[in-house]
């Protein structure tokens, strides 16, 4: 597609409930990023993707979130047990470089209640 | 600890005259500099970059001024134009210990700018 790809735009689940975000990166993107937006704050690092292998997961707040590019191309990011915490908007990026600015995607704006 | 900050929540400016966005860090690590810019319910969208090697770099109205020692770096915006009024995001990356970069970036919380006509 032209850009990335994410879905749903929105999620609405229960405390405890499981959840799974996915990413649709730019075609032939190498390097795929997931961050977390918190209301009013920037965009925080969750973890990043060198086709399917997962590089760098330091930013994924507690070992209830999991992420996956098994092809190296859809990702999806999997959050078990949801708390009220993990209430954000999700963003994934995509890019053919190394280095530089990168596409990001509309986001999913998860709320748990 | 918020290594990269835009101290000012919100700018105002009229329509044709300067926006100055500034973003401060704290990691000497960083050596290349973005700004993203957002409006509502989309995603951030890549505006203008520059390296620490460099203290300017221009794209038509957009100008971002770098200064490693002060680690301070700014965004002006010349003529400023209604359709500029969104969210501004600095965003840092540094090299690994390797002394590559893959992209990842550090951002800071963001300056809302209106341009009112």
């Amino acid at each position: 597609g032209a850009g990335v790809s994410q879905s749903p735009r929105y999620k609405v689940a229960k405390r405890g409930q499981d959840v799974a975000l996915r990413c649709d990166p730019i075609s032939g993107h190498v390097s795929l990023f997931w961050y977390q937006q918190a209301l009013g704050q920037g965009p925080e690092f969750l973890t990043y993707f060198q086709n399917e292998a997962q590089l760098d997961k330091s930013g994924l707040p507690s070992d209830r979130f999991f992420a996956e590019r098994p092809e190296g191309s859809v990702s999806t990011l999997k959050i078990q047990r949801t708390q009220q915490e993990d209430s954000a908007v999700y963003l994934c990026a995509s890019s053919s470089l190394a280095a530089g600015g990168y596409t990001f995607g509309s986001g999913t704006r998860l709320t748990v209640v | 600890d918020q290594q990269v900050k835009q101290n000012s929540p919100s700018l105002s400016v009229q329509e044709g005259r300067i926006s100055i966005l500034n973003c401060d860090y704290t990691n000497s690590m960083f050596d290349y500099f973005l700004w993203y810019k957002k409006y509502p319910a989309e995603g951030p969208t890549f505006l203008i970059s520059i390296s620490s090697i460099k203290d300017k770099n221009e794209d038509g109205r957009f100008t971002v001024f770098l200064n490693k020692s002060a680690k301070h770096l700014s965004l002006h915006i010349v003529p400023s134009q209604p359709g500029d009024s969104a969210v501004y995001f600095c965003a840092a990356s540094a090299k690994n210990a390797g002394g590559t970069s893959y992209g990842k970036l550090t951002f800071g919380q963001g300056t809302i700018l209106t341009v009112h006509p």
